[in-house]
């Protein structure tokens, strides 16, 4: 069975520092990997994906992240961070069929 | 606004009663998803439809859980006999069978569900 581990429940980072919000998953087969962000009182958006090809992957509003097979993970990054990107982060994995399992999820702030 | 829609969007029940919520998706999309969120947790799968099948079914879901889809379109979720612990966000998602988006999941605002 797929599942994903967030071990950061919190990541507070100053605005203009990098950001990372780590992800590891565990799937059988070819991973399809997944960052979502959900800000207050608004749905689930999506960031990015992983599916084939480069193992870094650019997305929405300047984050990346790197898939990197060997230490199952698919941690999201971004240079710079800003103030408005603080919101609750979810990593996703969906491994044979359309089962989607999703992280518990990291609560970014960043703080001015 | 051309998004994944949700109706209610909150909803106060008692123990026992019958819930049913709707789920418009975007129009073009083949695929249907429905999961539950609760509070501090991610999004947990429910069902899955592709067109009007469903195709897959968590095996954590009770007997009580149900999902239609009639015609590929709009979908159902109902649960029968509420109990406390049905208390929870549920989203439903949709995305396109192929192309580029193709397994990019758009969600909906949700439906909050309060069983007293």
């Amino acid at each position: 069975a797929q599942s994903v581990a967030q071990p950061e429940d919190q990541v507070n980072v100053a605005e203009g520092n990098p950001l990372t919000v780590k992800c590891t998953y565990s799937v059988s087969g070819n991973p399809y990997l997944f960052w979502y962000v959900q800000y207050p009182n608004r749905g689930l958006q999506f960031l990015l994906k992983y599916i084939t090809g480069d193992n870094l992957v650019k997305g929405s509003y300047g984050f990346e992240a790197e898939f990197n097979k060997s230490q199952t993970s698919f941690h999201l990054k971004k240079p710079s961070a800003l103030v408005s990107d603080s919101a609750l982060y979810f990593c996703a994995v969906r491994g044979h069929g359309q089962n989607f399992v999703f992280g518990p999820g990291t609560r970014l702030s960043v703080l001015p | 606004d051309t998004g994944v829609s949700q109706d209610p969007r909150h909803k106060i029940t008692k123990r026992g009663q019958n819930v049913t919520f709707r789920c418009d998706p975007i129009s073009e999309h083949n695929r249907l998803y429905w999961y539950r969120q609760t509070l501090g947790q991610g999004p947990e799968f429910l069902t899955y439809f592709q067109n009007e099948a469903q195709l897959e079914k968590s095996r954590l879901l009770s007997d009580r859980f149900s999902a239609e889809r009639p015609k590929g379109s709009f979908s159902t979720l109902e649960i029968q006999r509420t109990e406390q612990g049905d208390s929870a966000m549920y989203l439903c998602a949709s995305s396109a069978l192929a192309g580029a988006s193709t397994d990019t999941q758009y969600f909906g605002p949700g439906t909050r569900l309060t069983v007293l």
